[in-house]
């Protein structure tokens, strides 16, 4: 269990409409990343985080913001979500002597 | 040429048996080379990792790494219905703040 928590779990929202997704660790790591996971394209990055205040695009970036304001929180922010951003949303860490990933347990995000 | 290719699937194989997974890649900068567990409505998690080239066994699974190749495997000895998930490959470089790369998973069934 990598300490990560995301909320909400499941959400559907209407078009149009703002929606923020929360990423929460336990274990203070710099290192945070964003990604959504579609059929037939895998795990895409978002964005990701290096620490406070510290983030940077991914390769899907268009249509989404992040914030990262403490070490434990990153959130991820649909300013008028669309259609086309239904979607699996995976918040991951990595911890200082790893390379490796670790995940949350994921959002189903359908936007209506 | 995509970064990282990886078959889809879905393969389906009797109970008992050896499974081959692979990815190939194009970008020789990778070094460290990972594999994902992923169950339905669940998040990616960590199933083995390697560094470099070579083999590296953990209980019936073995990673295999050629970089003259630029190809990896995961093998799965004694297969069990319980392996049944998507299998995703990653890599990444050796820098931390390097990207980690994903495949896009194969759907992996095994048939009891």
């Amino acid at each position: 269990d990598a300490g990560i928590t995301q909320s909400p779990r499941h959400k559907v929202t209407e078009t149009g409409t703002p929606v923020t997704l929360r990423c929460h660790q336990t274990e203070n790591h710099r290192y945070m990343y964003w990604y959504r996971q579609d059929p037939g394209h895998g795990l895409r990055l978002i964005h990701y985080s290096y620490g406070v205040k510290d983030t940077d695009k991914g390769e899907v970036s268009d249509g989404y913001s992040v914030s990262r304001s403490k070490t434990e929180d990153f959130l991820l922010t649909l300013e008028s979500a669309t259609s086309s951003q239904t979607s699996v949303y995976f918040c991951a860490i990595r911890r200082p002597m790893n390379t490796e990933a670790f995940f949350g347990q994921g959002t189903r995000l359908t936007v209506v | 040429q995509k970064e990282v290719e990886q078959d889809p699937g879905p393969l389906s194989v009797p109970e008992g048996a050896i499974v081959s997974l692979n990815c190939t890649y194009s970008n020789s900068a990778f070094q460290y080379f990972m594999w994902y567990r992923q169950y339905s409505r669940k998040g990616p998690e960590l199933l083995m990792y390697t560094y470099s080239s070579g083999n590296k066994e953990d209980g019936r699974f073995t990673a295999q790494v050629d970089k003259s190749s630029k190809y990896i495997s995961l093998f799965i000895r004694d297969s069990q219905p319980s392996d049944s998930a998507t299998y995703l490959c990653a890599m990444s470089g050796m820098n931390r703040d390097d990207k980690i790369i994903f495949g896009k998973g194969t759907r992996l069934h095994i048939l009891p």
